[in-house]
């Protein structure tokens, strides 16, 4: 089935606690980005990748770092998180970055205390 | 700045009848746009989309209009069912870049 994964779904932690939120796909796109959606702001966009190891910031790219080594996984890091990173995440991909549908993830629910 | 927002947060209509969502943006370079559905848990899931270069495009219950004068963007759904009850989300990017930005979002509810 094609899909993209994330893990975990869900994620309590504190502050200064590094982590990382997986994201896969296996539709072989290009395209791979991360979103933070949060109340009354709806969906923004964090870090974008068009391909292997080419990335570019989103419109909310603080605080967090992403990788595309293989085609298939873009992980999203955050090093130091903080509370006003508390939010629901979103890993999406697409054949490329033109006109191409893109296909969400189930989302990641993230709590920093 | 670039914007992409919505005319009403939420939308309430009868089962049968038609849905219209707006949807409003203001960055003229933006050339594709794409409307998205949002169930309650679950992850945006794409409807709908069309290019600049046109100005209406119809899918399976479902028409996107745009007017590229005003940066007006409307998502109309034809006989509407409890199943549409969802928060809609219109988007915009430029085709030559990745970047991808979304309106806030309208949740319509459909009463039986």
């Amino acid at each position: 089935e094609a899909q993209v994964t994330q893990n975990p779904r869900y994620l309590i932690t504190v502050t200064g606690k590094k982590l990382t939120v997986t994201c896969s796909q296996n539709m072989n796109h290009e395209y791979m980005s991360w979103y933070r959606q949060d109340p009354g702001l709806g969906l923004r966009q964090i870090y974008y990748s068009m391909n292997v190891e080419v990335t570019d910031k989103g419109d909310v790219p603080e605080g967090y770092k992403v990788s595309r080594k293989e085609k298939r996984n873009f992980p999203l890091i955050l090093e130091s998180p903080s509370p006003n990173q508390t939010s629901l995440y979103f890993c999406a991909s697409s054949l490329g970055a033109g006109v191409y549908e893109q296909y969400f993830g189930p989302g990641t629910r993230l709590t920093v205390t | 700045g670039e914007s992409v927002g919505l005319h009403l947060p939420t939308l309430s209509v009868q089962e049968g009848d038609n849905s219209i969502i707006n949807c409003a943006y203001s960055n003229s370079a933006s050339d594709y746009f794409i409307w998205y559905k949002q169930e309650s848990g679950k992850g945006p899931q794409f409807i709908i989309d069309i290019r600049s270069n046109m100005d209406k495009r119809q899918g399976q219950r479902v028409t996107v209009l745009l007017n590229k004068t005003v940066k007006h963007l409307s998502l109309q759904i034809a006989a509407t069912q409890p199943g549409d009850s969802a928060v809609y989300f219109c988007a915009e990017k430029n085709n030559q870049g990745g970047k991808l930005i979304f309106g806030q979002g309208t949740e319509l509810s459909v009463k039986p």
